[in-house]
């Protein structure tokens, strides 16, 4: 079964750092792009970028870029979104999904990771 | 500013059908063939209901149907159920580096 396993949930204060992951398993995860979607509370999907495990290619949006890090491990097929200093404003709930060979949709999505960022 | 433009919310009684529109440009929707649709029920991650703009994945049902006309795409959901009430998003193919961009989502609701 193809899948991704996202970490747990995360509560941080305002400029610690933090790094979450998603696991894949059960497909070849050096050929196929991970994205990070976030979704703020009451809020829609917004796309922050995507990275290619095999030769760690990274795309960002604009919205994200420099905000945040996206990263892979191919080792351990796991892929990591990371923040060296967080703000309230970064609470959210965190997807990873897999983009699908071929074509521009993601067929796989892991179950969210939420983090909070509170005083 | 999402980068696709949906409807906010669109409504429909049992048994009706709707359609949800996707306004995007030459760059996205336009040009390419990947538009995606997702639907999202409260507390659950996103699930795949349409891909390239109009095939449906395994297991979706023939009642969502998608569509394209120049750079709107759109999703039609006929015998509305009372399980379809949740929010849907558009997503396509861009030019641009990002490779991928979403609509703001549309809250669909049965009346």
């Amino acid at each position: 079964e193809v899948q991704l396993v996202q970490s747990g949930a995360e509560v941080k204060k305002p400029g610690e750092s933090l790094k979450i992951s998603c696991k894949g398993s059960g497909y070849s995860f050096t050929s196929h792009w991970i994205g990070w979607v976030r979704q703020m509370p009451g809020k829609g999907l917004e796309w922050m970028g995507i990275i290619y495990p095999g030769d760690s290619d990274t795309r960002y949006s604009t919205s994200f870029q420099g905000q945040v890090t996206i990263s892979a491990d191919k080792s351990i097929t796991t892929a990591y979104l990371q923040w060296s200093s967080l703000k309230a404003s970064d609470t959210a709930i965190y997807y990873c999904a897999k983009k699908v060979s071929g074509s521009y949709w993601l067929d796989v999505w892991g179950q969210g990771t939420t983090v909070t960022v509170s005083s | 500013q999402s980068a696709l433009t949906q409807p906010a919310s669109v409504s429909g009684s049992p048994g009706q059908s709707i359609t949800i529109s996707c306004s995007g440009t030459s760059s996205d929707v336009g040009d390419f063939k990947y538009v995606s649709w997702y639907q999202q029920h409260p507390g659950k991650a996103p699930k795949l209901m349409i891909y390239d703009v109009s095939d449906r994945p395994s297991g979706v049902s023939n009642r969502f149907s998608g569509s394209k006309s120049g750079n709107t795409a759109s999703l039609t959901i006929s015998g509305l159920q009372a399980e379809d009430e949740a929010d849907y998003y558009c997503s396509s193919y861009t030019s641009s580096s990002t490779l991928v961009v979403f609509g703001g989502g549309t809250k669909l609701t049965v009346l």
